[in-house]
Protein backbone atom coordinates (compact mmCIF):
# COMPACT_ATOMS: atom_id res chain seq x y z
CA UNK A 1 0.00 0.00 0.00
CA UNK A 2 1.45 3.19 -1.08
CA UNK A 3 2.58 5.89 1.50
CA UNK A 4 2.69 9.54 1.24
CA UNK A 5 4.85 12.11 3.95
CA UNK A 6 4.96 15.92 3.69
CA UNK A 7 7.76 17.47 5.87
CA UNK A 8 9.02 20.85 5.58
CA UNK A 9 9.84 24.24 7.91
CA UNK A 10 6.60 24.69 9.31
CA UNK A 11 6.87 28.38 9.09
CA UNK A 12 8.60 30.83 6.48
CA UNK A 13 9.20 34.54 6.13
CA UNK A 14 6.98 36.50 3.51
CA UNK A 15 9.37 36.99 -0.22
CA UNK A 16 10.96 33.48 1.26
CA UNK A 17 10.84 30.09 -0.39
CA UNK A 18 8.58 27.64 0.70
CA UNK A 19 10.16 24.01 0.32
CA UNK A 20 8.80 21.30 0.58
CA UNK A 21 9.67 16.74 0.49
CA UNK A 22 7.40 13.88 -0.03
CA UNK A 23 8.64 10.90 0.97
CA UNK A 24 7.20 7.78 -0.70
CA UNK A 25 7.19 4.45 0.68
CA UNK A 26 5.44 1.32 -0.84
CA UNK A 27 5.64 2.13 -4.34
CA UNK A 28 8.55 3.83 -6.63
CA UNK A 29 8.47 7.37 -7.77
CA UNK A 30 9.55 5.67 -11.28
CA UNK A 31 5.81 3.83 -12.13
CA UNK A 32 4.08 5.30 -14.21
CA UNK A 33 2.11 7.42 -12.02
CA UNK A 34 1.41 11.53 -11.65
CA UNK A 35 2.81 12.94 -8.63
CA UNK A 36 0.58 15.76 -7.48
CA UNK A 37 0.89 18.85 -4.58
CA UNK A 38 -2.47 20.52 -3.24
CA UNK A 39 -2.84 23.06 -1.01
CA UNK A 40 -5.77 23.86 1.71
CA UNK A 41 -5.97 27.25 3.40
CA UNK A 42 -7.24 27.10 6.90
CA UNK A 43 -10.63 26.51 6.66
CA UNK A 44 -11.07 26.59 3.56
CA UNK A 45 -11.29 24.21 0.29
CA UNK A 46 -9.01 22.53 -1.80
CA UNK A 47 -6.59 23.91 -4.31
CA UNK A 48 -4.22 21.93 -6.94
CA UNK A 49 -0.74 23.28 -7.25
CA UNK A 50 0.92 20.86 -9.82
CA UNK A 51 1.86 17.74 -10.74
CA UNK A 52 5.02 16.02 -12.09
CA UNK A 53 5.66 12.43 -13.83
CA UNK A 54 8.90 10.93 -13.30
CA UNK A 55 10.22 11.38 -16.93
CA UNK A 56 9.92 15.07 -15.90
CA UNK A 57 7.13 16.24 -17.35
CA UNK A 58 5.16 18.89 -15.20
CA UNK A 59 2.08 20.49 -15.31
CA UNK A 60 1.39 23.31 -12.96
CA UNK A 61 -1.61 25.71 -12.27
CA UNK A 62 -1.70 28.36 -14.23
CA UNK A 63 -2.97 30.59 -10.89
CA UNK A 64 0.55 29.44 -9.23
CA UNK A 65 3.27 28.73 -12.42
CA UNK A 66 5.46 31.62 -12.24
CA UNK A 67 6.29 30.30 -8.52
CA UNK A 68 5.97 26.77 -8.42
CA UNK A 69 8.55 24.13 -9.43
CA UNK A 70 7.95 20.13 -8.68
CA UNK A 71 10.92 18.39 -9.17
CA UNK A 72 11.43 14.43 -8.59
CA UNK A 73 13.98 14.21 -5.90
CA UNK A 74 17.79 13.72 -6.41
CA UNK A 75 17.89 10.80 -4.02
CA UNK A 76 15.79 8.25 -2.38
CA UNK A 77 12.07 7.96 -3.46
CA UNK A 78 11.20 11.37 -3.22
CA UNK A 79 9.25 14.72 -4.82
CA UNK A 80 9.81 18.39 -3.93
CA UNK A 81 7.86 21.35 -3.99
CA UNK A 82 9.09 24.86 -4.16
CA UNK A 83 7.15 28.25 -4.06
CA UNK A 84 9.15 31.44 -4.26
CA UNK A 85 8.22 34.70 -3.08
CA UNK A 86 5.48 34.07 -0.36
CA UNK A 87 2.92 36.02 0.96
CA UNK A 88 -0.07 35.40 3.78
CA UNK A 89 -1.74 33.87 1.24
CA UNK A 90 0.13 30.70 0.57
CA UNK A 91 -0.46 29.47 4.70
CA UNK A 92 -2.32 26.45 4.06
CA UNK A 93 -1.89 22.83 4.79
CA UNK A 94 0.19 21.34 2.36
CA UNK A 95 -0.84 17.86 0.82
CA UNK A 96 1.01 15.57 -1.80
CA UNK A 97 -0.98 13.02 -3.46
CA UNK A 98 -1.07 9.84 -5.99
CA UNK A 99 -3.11 9.79 -8.74
CA UNK A 100 -5.08 6.56 -8.82
CA UNK A 101 -5.27 3.80 -11.14
CA UNK A 102 -7.26 5.34 -13.76
CA UNK A 103 -6.00 8.89 -14.16
CA UNK A 104 -8.46 11.57 -13.45
CA UNK A 105 -8.34 11.56 -10.00
CA UNK A 106 -6.30 11.70 -6.45
CA UNK A 107 -6.25 8.24 -5.10
CA UNK A 108 -3.59 8.44 -2.58
CA UNK A 109 -2.64 11.43 0.00
CA UNK A 110 -0.26 12.38 2.14
CA UNK A 111 -1.16 13.29 5.89
CA UNK A 112 -0.59 17.03 5.01
CA UNK A 113 1.73 19.56 6.66
CA UNK A 114 0.82 22.90 7.75
CA UNK A 115 2.87 25.53 6.45
CA UNK A 116 3.02 29.35 7.94
CA UNK A 117 3.92 32.23 6.19
CA UNK A 118 4.71 35.05 9.00
CA UNK A 119 7.68 37.00 10.06
CA UNK B 1 -11.07 27.11 -16.02
CA UNK B 2 -13.89 24.64 -15.49
CA UNK B 3 -15.79 26.29 -12.15
CA UNK B 4 -17.71 23.47 -9.83
CA UNK B 5 -20.39 24.81 -7.70
CA UNK B 6 -21.41 22.66 -4.88
CA UNK B 7 -25.11 22.48 -3.31
CA UNK B 8 -26.12 22.85 -0.31
CA UNK B 9 -22.86 24.47 1.74
CA UNK B 10 -24.52 22.81 4.55
CA UNK B 11 -26.90 19.71 5.20
CA UNK B 12 -27.81 18.45 8.63
CA UNK B 13 -29.57 14.94 8.60
CA UNK B 14 -30.53 11.89 11.59
CA UNK B 15 -28.82 8.90 11.19
CA UNK B 16 -30.33 6.38 8.93
CA UNK B 17 -31.22 9.00 6.32
CA UNK B 18 -30.41 9.83 3.17
CA UNK B 19 -28.02 12.32 1.85
CA UNK B 20 -27.92 14.16 -1.85
CA UNK B 21 -25.18 16.36 -2.67
CA UNK B 22 -25.12 18.21 -5.53
CA UNK B 23 -22.30 19.62 -7.53
CA UNK B 24 -22.60 21.83 -11.31
CA UNK B 25 -19.84 21.96 -13.49
CA UNK B 26 -19.40 25.54 -15.67
CA UNK B 27 -19.22 23.82 -18.57
CA UNK B 28 -19.96 19.80 -19.99
CA UNK B 29 -17.18 17.13 -18.75
CA UNK B 30 -16.19 13.90 -19.40
CA UNK B 31 -17.90 11.35 -16.92
CA UNK B 32 -15.12 9.77 -16.78
CA UNK B 33 -13.26 12.90 -15.36
CA UNK B 34 -15.78 13.76 -12.29
CA UNK B 35 -14.51 12.46 -8.86
CA UNK B 36 -15.46 12.67 -4.98
CA UNK B 37 -13.55 13.15 -1.90
CA UNK B 38 -14.59 12.78 1.87
CA UNK B 39 -12.74 14.99 4.55
CA UNK B 40 -12.98 14.74 8.04
CA UNK B 41 -11.52 17.46 10.58
CA UNK B 42 -7.98 17.24 10.52
CA UNK B 43 -7.70 14.74 7.83
CA UNK B 44 -6.55 14.45 4.22
CA UNK B 45 -8.97 14.37 1.35
CA UNK B 46 -10.08 10.28 1.17
CA UNK B 47 -11.33 9.39 -2.67
CA UNK B 48 -15.11 8.19 -2.78
CA UNK B 49 -15.80 7.74 -6.15
CA UNK B 50 -14.30 8.08 -9.48
CA UNK B 51 -15.27 8.26 -13.12
CA UNK B 52 -18.52 9.48 -11.37
CA UNK B 53 -19.79 6.27 -10.65
CA UNK B 54 -17.13 3.65 -9.17
CA UNK B 55 -16.68 3.21 -5.98
CA UNK B 56 -12.63 3.49 -4.68
CA UNK B 57 -11.12 0.61 -2.55
CA UNK B 58 -12.78 0.06 0.31
CA UNK B 59 -15.77 2.44 0.20
CA UNK B 60 -18.90 0.71 1.52
CA UNK B 61 -22.16 0.76 -1.12
CA UNK B 62 -23.68 3.23 0.98
CA UNK B 63 -21.71 5.70 -1.30
CA UNK B 64 -23.05 5.68 -4.87
CA UNK B 65 -22.29 8.57 -7.54
CA UNK B 66 -24.13 9.35 -11.14
CA UNK B 67 -24.50 12.16 -13.42
CA UNK B 68 -23.53 13.37 -16.84
CA UNK B 69 -22.60 16.50 -18.70
CA UNK B 70 -22.92 18.87 -16.29
CA UNK B 71 -24.24 17.64 -13.32
CA UNK B 72 -22.60 15.46 -10.49
CA UNK B 73 -24.44 13.80 -7.58
CA UNK B 74 -23.68 11.86 -4.44
CA UNK B 75 -25.68 10.05 -2.36
CA UNK B 76 -25.13 8.47 0.78
CA UNK B 77 -27.86 6.22 2.16
CA UNK B 78 -28.48 5.01 5.97
CA UNK B 79 -26.45 7.37 7.17
CA UNK B 80 -24.04 6.61 10.13
CA UNK B 81 -22.03 9.34 12.72
CA UNK B 82 -19.14 8.80 10.71
CA UNK B 83 -20.52 10.18 7.78
CA UNK B 84 -19.83 14.00 9.01
CA UNK B 85 -17.38 15.19 6.92
CA UNK B 86 -16.55 18.09 3.98
CA UNK B 87 -17.45 16.03 0.36
CA UNK B 88 -15.94 17.98 -2.32
CA UNK B 89 -16.13 16.77 -6.50
CA UNK B 90 -13.48 17.22 -8.69
CA UNK B 91 -12.87 17.17 -12.22
CA UNK B 92 -10.32 16.55 -13.93
CA UNK B 93 -9.07 17.79 -18.11
CA UNK B 94 -9.24 21.62 -17.78
CA UNK B 95 -6.95 24.34 -17.00
CA UNK B 96 -5.87 23.70 -14.31
CA UNK B 97 -6.01 20.32 -14.51
CA UNK B 98 -7.93 19.61 -11.44
CA UNK B 99 -10.49 21.86 -9.79
CA UNK B 100 -12.35 20.69 -6.79
CA UNK B 101 -15.79 22.22 -5.92
CA UNK B 102 -15.81 24.55 -2.70
CA UNK B 103 -17.30 21.86 -0.37
CA UNK B 104 -20.31 20.83 0.94
CA UNK B 105 -20.11 19.91 5.18
CA UNK B 106 -22.73 16.78 5.79
CA UNK B 107 -23.77 17.06 9.58
CA UNK B 108 -24.95 14.33 11.59
CA UNK B 109 -26.98 15.03 14.32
Amino acid sequence: QVQLQESGPGLVKPLGTLSLICDVSGDSIYNDWWWSWVRQPPGKGLEWIGEIHHSGRTHYNPSLKSRVTISIGNSNNQFSLNVDSVTAADTAVYFCARDSSGRYSLGHWGQGTLITVSS
Amino acid sequence: EIVLTQSPGTLSLSPGERATLSCRASQRVNSMYLAWYQQKVGQAPRLLIYGTSSRATGIPDRFSGSGSGTDLTLTISRLEPEDSAVYYCQQWGGSPLYTFGQGTKLEIK
